[in-house]
């Protein structure tokens, strides 16, 4: 079974700064999906961001980008220029890219909670 | 505007009564899935559905029961079994169960059992 570990719970940035996400997971597959999920106060999981295992390039979008490293098993997510809307609760999910049954759901991690001071 | 519909937001209920959450989607999509919320905890996925008439349990199935009667409709009922039950509950569909495709989520259901 595949396992999402976020080792940090909270973390803090100030405005228009950077800050990285930590997550690493746990497969013996070699071909799945990894997202970012964003959950802001309304409790709405936005998509922040999806990489497919099989890119080398890392996604991105617009301020939102990640550091996928296949051998360690770690997938990070980086926010530049932060601002106060990003705010939320992020969590990292796997997704097995063989989709029958039980494959097609989504593996989370347990979630950091970011706040952004002005 | 297509979407994911869950209700109601908040919902009480008595402990040993039965309880069914609500969701509805309009986005023409196959596949739906209900997850569970705890504190400090991630999703954990409860039951899903990838055609009409069809579903199978997740991780944590037990004291739960869904239909799927309806392509865009896939309610979940929370028995008296359910020996937790206070929880935050999101449903969520995708276009097929293929893992290409992204999970949408609805904006969930917080239910409280006293």
């Amino acid at each position: 079974a595949q396992t999402v570990t976020q080792s940090q719970p909270e973390m803090s940035v100030q405005e228009a700064e950077t800050v990285t996400l930590s997550c690493t997971y746990d497969t013996s597959e070699s071909d799945y999906y990894l997202f970012w999920y964003k959950q802001p106060p309304s409790r709405q999981m936005i998509l922040v961001i999806r990489q497919e295992a099989y890119k080398q390039q890392n996604a991105t979008e617009n301020r939102f980008s990640v550091n996928f490293q296949k051998a360690a098993k770690s997938f990070s997510l980086k926010i530049s220029d932060s601002q106060l809307g990003d705010a939320a609760m992020y969590f990292c999910a796997y997704r097995s890219r063989v989709h029958t049954g039980a494959n097609s759901k989504l593996t989370f991690g347990k979630g950091i909670t970011l706040s952004v001071r002005p | 505007d297509g979407g994911i519909t869950q209700s109601p937001k908040y919902l009480f209920r008595k402990e040993g009564q039965n309880v069914t959450l609500s969701c509805e989607q309009n986005l023409n999509h196959d596949a739906m899935y209900w997850y569970r919320q705890d504190p400090g905890q991630g999703l954990r996925l409860i039951y899903y559905s990838q055609i009409v008439n069809d579903f199978q349990k997740g991780d944590i199935a037990e004291g739960y029961s869904v239909s799927r009667e309806k392509k865009e409709s896939f309610p979940l009922t929370v028995t008296s079994a359910q020996k937790n039950p206070t929880a935050f509950y999101l449903c969520a569909s995708s276009i097929a169960a293929r893992s290409s495709y992204e999970q949408y989520f609805g904006p969930g259901t917080r239910l409280t059992v006293t």
